[in-house]
């Protein structure tokens, strides 16, 4: 089967240029969050979307955008981009099951990350 | 923020067991342990996750003190492909669920 699918790989943008990175969830996940790796850090929340509403958002500008579509892949758009915004930007899914309690669903909780998409800013 | 915090990084020799601490003081009672592990340029690997009983897989074991305020992930016979990031994550609660913040982790060197 295949995993969580990112694409690019790998980006080179100028500052104060667009991007879209994409995400294609595990087969059945209906939810996808986004991450931002800076080198010699841990990952850093920036969204989460269920069912294609957005369930989360971590504590990033309004630059940061996401969407997610009926097949539950998702985008990332980053605008106005920065040189501070060079990082490895991560998408992971995962299998939230809305009948279960609520407390099952938000606590268990397994995610699966794709392998990312290094994003250059010059 | 993490709700956890663990060492910055560890030594084991091949073939020995490799035990990771991580201290979740402020875990409440319905809320799991998560272990994550990064090797390099990879996307973070869920390992395993428990509530109050140990848990084990294929990966790894999980031990959870009684008061759950603290847990070990043991590597039963580390080897060099073990040399990793590894994440111990307690959810974070927000207006739509529970969030997974990674901390900075334990960078554990597996030597020969």
């Amino acid at each position: 089967d295949a995993g969580v699918t990112q694409s690019p790989t790998h980006l080179i943008k100028t500052r104060g240029q667009q991007v879209t990175l994409r995400c294609s969830p595990i087969s059945g996940h209906k939810s996808v969050s986004w991450y931002q790796q800076v080198l010699g850090q841990g990952p850093q929340f920036i969204f989460q979307y269920y069912e294609k509403e957005e369930r989360g958002r971590g504590n990033f500008p309004d630059r940061f955008s996401a969407r997610q579509f009926p097949n539950y892949s998702s985008e990332l758009n980053v605008n106005a981009l920065l040189l501070g915004d060079s990082a490895l930007y991560l998408c992971a899914s995962s299998f939230l099951d809305r009948t279960e309690a609520p407390w099952q669903e938000r606590n268990n909780e397994k995610l699966f990350f794709g392998s990312g998409t290094q994003l250059s800013v010059l | 923020d993490a709700k956890t915090t663990q060492p910055t990084s560890m030594d084991c020799a091949e073939g020995r067991a490799a035990n990771l601490p991580c201290n979740h003081s402020t875990i409440s009672g319905n809320e799991y342990v998560y272990w994550y592990r990064q090797i390099h340029s990879q996307g973070p690997q869920y390992i395993i996750h428990g509530l109050k009983n140990n848990e084990t897989n294929e990966m790894a074991s999980l031990i959870i003190t009684e008061d759950r305020k603290s847990s070990t992930l043991i590597l039963p016979h580390a080897t060099l492909r073990d040399t990793a990031v590894y994440y111990c994550i307690v959810r974070v609660p927000h207006t739509g669920g529970f969030k997974t913040i990674f901390g900075a982790g334990t960078r554990l060197f597996v030597k020969a």
